[in-house]
C-alpha cells in the first residue's frame, strides 16, 4: 500500500499533551480522508473525516489538517488522555476507488498517565 | 442498533485444512466487505459486495479464497487449503451503500495457521 504512507509508526505521549499523526497520499482523485481508530480485539472505527473543499475540521479533542497541494492531511488529538491509546489509521477513499478504503500502516498511540 | 457480528472470534488450523468465516452486516447495510490485516498492518480489502453481486474481487486470491454473499444479507468467506501465510485477522464491514463513506467493522476473526 505505498500509495498512503503514515508517521509516526508510534508516538508516546503524556496525559494533557498534542499528539500529532500525519497522512501522505498519492493518489490525487481521493476526495474523502478519514481518520480510523482501533483498539485491541476490535475493528477499526471512524473516528472523524474531511472533505478537499475545506482545510480544517474539528470535533472536540479531535482536529483533521487537510494540504491539498501537499497531498497530506493530519490527526491532531488535543488534551490527549490515556483512553485514547489506540491504532489509528488514514484511510483516504475516491476517484475509481471509490468506496475502497486504503489503510495506513497505522500508528500506535501511547498516553501515559 | 446492533454492530456488524462475526463469528468465530478465534480459530486456529492446521495447513492444508478448510476454514470459513461468517459475517452478519448491520440491518439495511445494502455494501459489505471483507478485509485481512496482518499483524502491525492496516486493513487490505479482499472484496466488497453490492447486495449479493461481488463487485470488487480483485484482491482476492481465487485459487483458494471464495466468498458469497447468497441473499444479500450475511457472508461466508471460505479458505482452502489454508497456508501458513493466511494467518491474520479477517475484519467485515458494511456500510449503508458504496456511496456511503463511512464503514462499520466487525470485531474480526483472528486466524492461526499452524
Amino acid at each position: 500500500q505505498q500509495q498512503v504512507k503514515q508517521s509516526p509508526q508510534s508516538l508516546i505521549v503524556q496525559k494533557g499533551g498534542i499528539s500529532i499523526i500525519n497522512c501522505a497520499y498519492e493518489n490525487t482523485a481521493f476526495d474523502y480522508f478519514p481518520w480510523y481508530q482501533q483498539f485491541p480485539g476490535k475493528g477499526p472505527a471512524l473516528l472523524i473525516a474531511i472533505r478537499p473543499d475545506v482545510s480544517e475540521k474539528k470535533e472536540g479533542r479531535f482536529t483533521i489538517s487537510f494540504n491539498k497541494s501537499a497531498k497530506q492531511f493530519s490527526l491532531h488529538i488535543m488534551d490527549s488522555q490515556p483512553g485514547d491509546s489506540a491504532t489509528y489509521f488514514c484511510a483516504p477513499t475516491g476517484g475509481t476507488s471509490y468506496g475502497k478504503l486504503t489503510f495506513g500502516q497505522g500508528t500506535i498511540l501511547t498516553v501515559h498517565p | 442498533e446492533a454492530g456488524v457480528v462475526q463469528s468465530p472470534r478465534y480459530k486456529i488450523i492446521e495447513k492444508k485444512q478448510p476454514v470459513a468465516f461468517w459475517c452478519n452486516p448491520i440491518s439495511g447495510h445494502n455494501t459489505l466487505y471483507w478485509y485481512r490485516q496482518n499483524l502491525g498492518q492496516g486493513p487490505e480489502l479482499l472484496i466488497r459486495y453490492e447486495n449479493e453481486e461481488a463487485v470488487d474481487d480483485s484482491q482476492l486470491p481465487k485459487d483458494r479464497f471464495s466468498a458469497e454473499r447468497l441473499k444479500g444479507v450475511d457472508s461466508t468467506l471460505k479458505i482452502q487449503p489454508a497456508e501458513l501465510g493466511d494467518s491474520a485477522v479477517y475484519l467485515c464491514a458494511s456500510s449503508r451503500n458504496w456511496q456511503t463513506n463511512e464503514q462499520f467493522f466487525g470485531p474480526g476473526t483472528r486466524l492461526t495457521v499452524l
